[in-house]
């Protein structure tokens, strides 16, 4: 059975902190992985996608992957009170993680 | 419109009526999903389509019933469901898989569905 596993947090950080969210999978042809943001009750959406060993910024996003330890991470650079939702870790066969749910205080 | 839009957004049925989710997609992708989430669980991957074709089904019971009449167009056909079938359902869309395999989905808004 192919996986993805996310600690399910919570995970809960102040207002202007770093966030870091990880996952790990299991299959090791795996190629792409993408990350969505959750809010509640709304459909995921697409933030980051990373294709490569090493680190891709994008913003106060930076989505970090290795291979080798089959881990991909997201981390949120000063976290604001509306990064607040569930982050789901995807990968190209289209399957997800059950995602970790993120709250920043103000 | 853009994007991918499903409807209805909410639907309560009820276990013998038959019902039909619809979702369309304007992105000119070629590979269709069907996802079930239900509270606190993972995102369940139903059904895959590419090109219309039905790639991967996930053992799903089958009165669930998906039909893809083309690349633009899927839809979920419910059948004497159960109460534990209630759940927000979402359709995605994404490029097929190439030498990266798929890639980034964009999904509806779901359709909540509540079986009584």
């Amino acid at each position: 059975q192919k996986e993805v596993e996310q600690n399910s947090g919570p995970l809960s950080v102040p207002e202007g902190a770093i966030a870091s969210l990880n996952c790990t999978y299991s299959d090791r042809g795996s190629q792409s992985f993408f990350w969505y943001r959750q809010y509640s009750g709304k459909s995921p959406e697409l933030i980051m996608s990373i294709y490569s060993n090493g680190d891709k910024e994008d913003g106060r996003f930076t989505a970090q992957l290795n291979k080798a330890s089959q881990y991909v991470s997201l981390l949120i650079r000063d976290s604001q009170p509306s990064d607040s939702a569930t982050y789901l870790c995807g990968l190209n066969d289209m399957r997800f993680g059950a995602g970790t749910r993120l709250t920043v205080k103000p | 419109e853009t994007g991918v839009t499903q409807t209805p957004r909410h639907l309560v049925m009820g276990m013998t009526n038959k019902k039909s989710l619809k979702c369309e997609q304007h992105l000119g992708h070629n590979a269709m999903y069907w996802y079930k989430q239900s509270a606190k669980k993972p995102l369940e991957l139903m059904f895959v389509y590419n090109f219309k074709e039905q790639t991967e089904n996930n053992s799903v019971p089958s009165r669930f019933s998906p039909e893809c009449p083309n690349s633009s167009h899927l839809f979920l056909h419910l059948h004497t469901l159960q109460p534990e079938d209630s759940a927000l359902y979402l359709c995605a869309s994404s490029h097929p898989a190439g030498r990266r395999g798929n890639t980034e989905a964009f999904f509806g808004q779901g359709t909540r569905l509540t079986v009584v």
